[in-house]
């Protein structure tokens, strides 16, 4: 089983709204990642665990709040968003953040649209 | 410095044509490994590939064909005959051991093949 589970698929909010994203893997996988994708640009990095312990966060704002509960899930919780947050958010999953088992799985995404 | 650099943005073929696409990295780290995605319009990362920085063997896969060159830092993407199934996004990316970083996305190659 070499897949990365996210709900919902689509999200529309409202910028006052507070939702959250969901993403499982069952692969054994000790590192999670959330990465933000706009409409014809690569995915960009928000927040790596390693062992579930939050090991990267690339400045994101406050507004977004990771979290993951155990090895196999990783939660996107928002809040206050705003319309430009507005993107497919994509969950993906590694053996390892680093080193030789660094190839991640991603799912297929969830499209959120902020109005 | 922009650390994966695909320079075609888009790329046209009819089917059954040949076709490659180009990755350039840049990094400073020795231990580092490159991959490639593709990204069908259903928006999930299809993991294809990943070559670590000490083998530099050429790699086939079906109608699938990678050439690294570290003297070059070059890492391109060949599909031989191609298909319609064929048409995505695809993306290479870096990951740097030493550095610490999680994967960097290219900007992606637009592959569109037609009938």
């Amino acid at each position: 089983d070499t897949e990365v589970t996210q709900t919902p698929k689509h999200l529309v909010m409202g910028m006052t709204n507070k939702k959250s994203l969901k993403c499982e893997q069952h692969m054994g996988h000790r590192a999670m990642y959330w990465y933000k994708q706009k409409a014809k640009k690569p995915p960009e990095l928000m927040f790596v665990y390693s062992y579930e312990k939050l090991s990267i966060n690339e400045s994101v704002p406050s507004r977004f709040s990771p979290e993951c509960p155990n090895s196999s899930l990783l939660n996107l919780h928002l809040h206050a968003l705003q319309p430009e947050d507005s993107a497919l958010y994509l969950c993906a999953s590694s053996q390892a953040h680093l080193g030789g088992r660094t190839e991640a799985f991603f799912g297929q995404g969830t499209r959120l649209t902020v109005v | 410095a922009q650390k994966v650099t695909q320079a075609q943005t888009e790329i046209s073929v009819v089917e059954k044509e040949d076709v490659t696409l180009d990755c350039v990295y840049e990094t400073r780290d020795t231990t580092y490994y490159l991959f490639w995605y593709k990204q069908p319009p259903s928006g999930e990362l299809v993991f294809l590939i990943r070559r670590n920085s000490f083998d530099e063997q050429n790699e086939i896969s079906g109608r699938y064909s990678w050439n690294f060159q570290k003297s070059t830092s070059s890492f391109n993407f060949t599909i031989t005959a191609s298909q319609v199934v064929d048409s995505a996004v695809y993306f290479c990316a870096l990951s740097e051991e030493e550095a610490g970083t999680a994967l960097i996305f290219g900007k992606g190659t637009t592959l569109s093949v037609s009938s």
